[in-house]
């Protein structure tokens, strides 16, 4: 069974770096069947993908144009997990924010997400 | 980016009732690549249906998912006490992958 544990602050400051990082069980962050996610939900946004991170003999990252830019996504093969990093936060960045795993079907195409971590509320504020 | 559109907002039902949801995409959905979730208060999102019509794992067969296109549909065919939450679909046929804004199921 796949399970992704998540870890980060719940409060950054605005225009400092929001990070987060989610560790795999059951599978390998390296895996040819997968890409690995951020999602993050607000009550102004709703359900909104940031960003993914695949392995396909090289490493690649996808991301949304609303935070291309400010956002990165690395794997950390030695600790088997994946992180995120949200720069310049606004108080507009305030969501609770998931990882996800989906599996992987092409590079232009999406897949489901499931599982999802648990989410970890972010806050922006002074 | 392909916008999906929930309809209804929200759904007032009694349990053992019919629920249909409604997702409909600004344009089609290549491969019918859309995913319906079921989000509970103060939890992740859980994977429904993918492909439009493929139950995932463990989910009940009260859920059901159809259509093509523009237009798909939940059924939730008897609901269950658990079942009066919000419901969410996603496409992942081009990016961005983009999801709905919800519908809530409520208790009538």
């Amino acid at each position: 069974q796949i399970q992704l544990q998540q870890s980060g602050p719940g409060l950054v400051k605005p225009s400092e770096t929001l990070s987060l990082t989610c560790a795999i069980s059951g599978d390998r962050v390296s895996t040819n069947s997968a890409a690995w996610n951020w999602i993050r939900q607000s009550p102004s946004r709703g359900l909104e993908w940031l960003g993914r991170t695949y392995y396909r003999s090289f490493w690649y990252n996808d991301y949304a144009v609303s935070v291309k830019g400010r956002i990165t996504i690395n794997p950390d093969t030695s600790k088997n997990q994946f992180s995120l990093q949200l720069n310049s936060v606004t108080p507009e960045d305030t969501a609770v924010y998931y990882c996800a795993r989906a599996p992987f079907i092409t590079m232009v195409r999406g897949g489901w997400f499931d599982p999802w971590g648990q989410g970890t509320l972010v806050i922006v504020s002074s | 980016e392909i916008v999906l559109t929930q309809s209804p907002g929200t759904l007032s039902l009694s349990p053992g009732e019919r629920a249909t949801l409604s997702c409909r995409a600004s344009q089609s959905v290549t491969g019918s690549y859309l995913a319906w979730y079921q989000q509970k208060p103060g939890q992740a999102p859980r994977l429904l249906i993918y492909g439009a019509s493929s139950r995932a794992t463990g989910i009940p067969d009260r859920f059901s998912g159809s259509g093509s296109g523009t237009d798909f549909t939940l059924t939730i065919s008897r609901l269950e006490p658990e079942d009066f939450v919000v419901y969410y679909c996603q496409q992942y046929g081009s990016s961005p992958w983009t999801f709905g804004q919800g519908t809530k199921v409520e208790i009538k």
